[in-house]
C-alpha cells in the first residue's frame, strides 16, 4: 500500500483496550471537526465530526472531545479492534476560510492481537 | 451507491506530457476538492469548488488547474507534469457545513512522473 505514513505518530494497542489519538488544531476560529480513517490503499473515511458549540459526540465505539481553550481534539475507541488499524486524521473547516477543510498530519494506530 | 469516482487509479506518464484526472460525484453536493498526500505531510489541498463555474486555490494550486462545468465532475489537469508533482491524489466531495458538512473521498489516484 502507499507509504502515507512515513514519519507519522504511531500508537499501538492491544486488542480490546481502548484507544486514545490526541489532535491539536491551530486555527481558533474553525468551528467545524472532523476525523477521518485512512487504511492502506484507500481513501480517507469519515469516523465522527463535531462541532465548535459542542464539547463531546458519541457515536457507535468511537467518542469525539473537544477542548477549545487549548485547541484540542481527541478521538476514543471502545474495545479496539484488529480492523481499527489505520492511519486517522483530525481535520478543522471554519466559515471564515470558506469552510475548506485543514487536515492534521495523522497518527497511525496500530492494534495487536 | 454514493460515491466519488476518481480515474485513473495508478498513471505513469513522463515529464510535460499533460495529463488529466478525472472525479465525479452521485450525491448532488455543492463543494468538491483535490488533496495530494504525500509521506509525512498529510493531506494538502489543491483546489476546492464551492459549486458550478466557483473554484479556488487551496494550498499547494501551481502546476494544477481544475474546471466545474457541471455539478458532478471536477476534473484535475496537469499541463506539464513534472517529478515533483509523484503523489497521491485524491479527491472529495462534500455538502457546507450548515447542511452536513460531511465529505467524502475518492478511492485515490497514484501519479508517478519520470
Amino acid at each position: 500500500g502507499e507509504n502515507v505514513g512515513l514519519h507519522l505518530p504511531t500508537l499501538s494497542v492491544q486488542e480490546g483496550d481502548n484507544s486514545i489519538i490526541n489532535c491539536a488544531y491551530s486555527n481558533s476560529a474553525s468551528d467545524y471537526f472532523i476525523w477521518y480513517k485512512q487504511e492502506s490503499g484507500k481513501g480517507p473515511q469519515f469516523i465522527i465530526d463535531i462541532r465548535s458549540n459542542m464539547d463531546k459526540r458519541q457515536g457507535q465505539r468511537v467518542t469525539v472531545l473537544l477542548n477549545k481553550t487549548v485547541k484540542h481534539l481527541s478521538l476514543q475507541i471502545a474495545a479496539t479492534q484488529p480492523g481499527d488499524s489505520a492511519v486517522y486524521f483530525c481535520a478543522e473547516s471554519s466559515m471564515e476560510y470558506g469552510n475548506k477543510l485543514v487536515f492534521g498530519a495523522g497518527t497511525i494506530l496500530r492494534v495487536k492481537s | 451507491e454514493a460515491q466519488v469516482t476518481q480515474n485513473p487509479r495508478y498513471l505513469i506518464t513522463v515529464t510535460g506530457k499533460k495529463l488529466t484526472v478525472t472525479c465525479s460525484q452521485n450525491m448532488n453536493h455543492e463543494y468538491m476538492s483535490w488533496y495530494r498526500q504525500d509521506p509525512g505531510l498529510g493531506l494538502r489541498q489543491i483546489y476546492y469548488s464551492m459549486n458550478v463555474e466557483v473554484t479556488d486555490k487551496g494550498d499547494v494550486p501551481e502546476g494544477y488547474k481544475v474546471s466545474r462545468k457541471e455539478k458532478r465532475n471536477f476534473p484535475l489537469i496537469l499541463e506539464s507534469p513534472s517529478p515533483n508533482q509523484t503523489s497521491l491524489y485524491f479527491c472529495a466531495s462534500g455538502s457546507p457545513p450548515t447542511k452536513s458538512g460531511l465529505w467524502t473521498f475518492g478511492s485515490g489516484t497514484r501519479l508517478t512522473v519520470v
